[in-house]
């Protein structure tokens, strides 16, 4: 089955701070992989996406990515978390079969602490 | 440039009512369409997707339908809402055809549903 996972409920980091949000996939064939952010009460942010080429994808605010094919994972990076960056991130990957559809993870909730 | 609409932002219903969400969007054509629920404020499911016109596919069997009357209108319906219908509902669109797949979605702000 198709899936996608994010491991951690929850990340805690102290402003200034490195920050990485984990992400690990399984799908048939190559993954189309996203990123997205949602901050309180609003839809779905578009912040960056693997589809093909270099491993490392830099995306919105200063986040980035790298895909590990071997490990299958798609770790969102930020080398220094601000206050702002605190709210839900959400990975994702696209399903070519019966349509584009996109499953996505749970979720993860970042708290970045001045 | 491109945006989408969802309306209303909030609506509270009472059991065994009838719904109607309305997703626009603007400053595309044929744009892949989806509707999602968030249930707690975390996972989404993806409820119904259409790639045309009168192109629905419906992903999980419940009490709610979706049409598409015209390119860039969609339409979340419910002729007898549950208690379970509760949650925010997001509308959202991408690039069309095969490079859809390759392409980000782009969300509504959503509706957030309470069903009484």
């Amino acid at each position: 089955a198709q899936s996608v996972a994010q491991p951690e409920d929850q990340v805690n980091v102290a402003e200034g701070n490195p920050l990485t949000v984990k992400c690990t996939y399984s799908v048939s064939g190559n993954p189309y992989l996203f990123w997205y952010v949602q901050y309180p009460n609003r839809g779905l942010q578009f912040l960056l996406k693997y589809i093909t080429g270099d491993n490392l994808v830099k995306g919105s605010y200063g986040f980035e990515a790298e895909f590990n094919k071997s490990q299958t994972s798609f770790h969102l990076k930020k080398p220094s978390a601000l206050v702002s960056d605190s709210a839900l991130y959400f990975c994702a990957v696209r399903v070519l079969k019966g349509g584009f559809k996109t499953i996505f993870g749970a979720g993860t909730r970042l708290f970045v602490k001045a | 440039s491109q945006t989408i609409h969802q309306w209303p932002a909030t609506l509270v219903q009472p059991v065994g009512s009838p719904l109607s969400l309305e997703c626009t969007v603007e400053g595309t054509s044929n744009p892949n369409l989806y509707w999602y629920r968030q249930a707690a404020g975390r996972g989404l499911q993806l409820l119904f997707y259409s790639v045309g016109i009168g192109q629905i596919s419906s992903e999980v069997p419940q009490n709610l339908s979706a049409s598409r009357p015209q390119d860039r209108q969609f339409i979340l319906s419910s002729k007898k809402l549950l208690l379970s219908d509760s949650g925010f509902y997001l509308c959202a669109w991408s690039g069309q055809g095969v490079a859809g797949g390759r392409n980000e979605q782009f969300f509504g702000p959503g509706t957030r549903l309470t069903v009484l």
